[in-house]
């Protein structure tokens, strides 16, 4: 059945850079997605990235995208305190309405 | 323009309660879902609707009921509750041209 593994934790000190990375199983998928939710609040979308596309640039996010691997990464340049939440990689599953989500990374930025 | 409204955010229920969760959305979404989070477990997805009066089941639809009688509008029914609904509850919508989900800000309910 469809799948997505990621991590479960990740630790970074403030102003270096975080790689969060995404396994995913359907090679189908339609569009990949990074969302971010923060302790007490629901998921915030961060980027998307189509899945003819290997990369996407966002300001400070960079997706890569490895579809021989069905790998799937997320780049935070110069990490801030504020980008510790939990970071979800979802898949969109071509002819259907469902999204499949990993079971999140969460990131702690450390001063 | 508010997003996707839930309520109530916090809820504790008995066991054989019944109950529903609210969610509205006003950004004319044609597509709108209900998931569950529980530790260790990511998302996952319980029921969805692709339009007003369109609804199906998802993953982990037993024990919840929905309806779309609006496009606005996509509550969720809990049946006769039970510890094992203990989770967070979100609503998400999306368009068809398929962007990203939109989600709501949960609602933690506690079955005790």
């Amino acid at each position: 059945g469809e799948d997505v593994e990621q991590s479960l934790f990740l630790s970074v000190r403030e102003g270096d850079s975080s790689v969060i990375n995404c396994t995913y199983t359907d090679s189908s998928s339609t569009y990949l997605y990074w969302y971010k939710q923060e302790p007490g609040a629901g998921l915030q979308l961060l980027t998307y990235i189509f899945s003819n596309m290997d990369m996407k640039q966002d300001q400070r996010l960079t997706v890569l995208l490895n579809k021989k691997d069905k790998h799937l990464s997320l780049r935070i340049a110069d990490t801030q305190t504020g980008d510790s939440a939990i970071y979800f990689c979802a898949e969109s599953l071509s002819g259907t309405y469902k999204y499949i989500f990993g079971t999140g990374t969460r990131l702690k930025v450390l001063a | 323009n508010a997003g996707v409204t839930q309520t109530p955010k916090f809820q504790v229920l008995k066991t054989g309660q019944s109950m529903t969760l609210q969610c509205a959305q006003d950004m004319n979404h044609e597509y709108m879902s209900w998931y569950r989070q529980d530790p260790g477990m990511g998302l996952r997805l319980i029921h969805y609707s692709v339009g007003a009066g369109i609804t199906d089941q998802g993953e982990v639809p037993n024990g919840y009921n929905v309806s779309r009688s609006t496009t606005e509008d996509f509550p969720l029914r809990l049946l006769s509750a039970a510890p094992s609904q203990t989770s967070v509850y979100f609503c998400a919508s999306r368009t068809v041209e398929d962007y990203g989900y939109t989600f709501g800000s949960g609602t933690r309910l506690t079955v005790v």
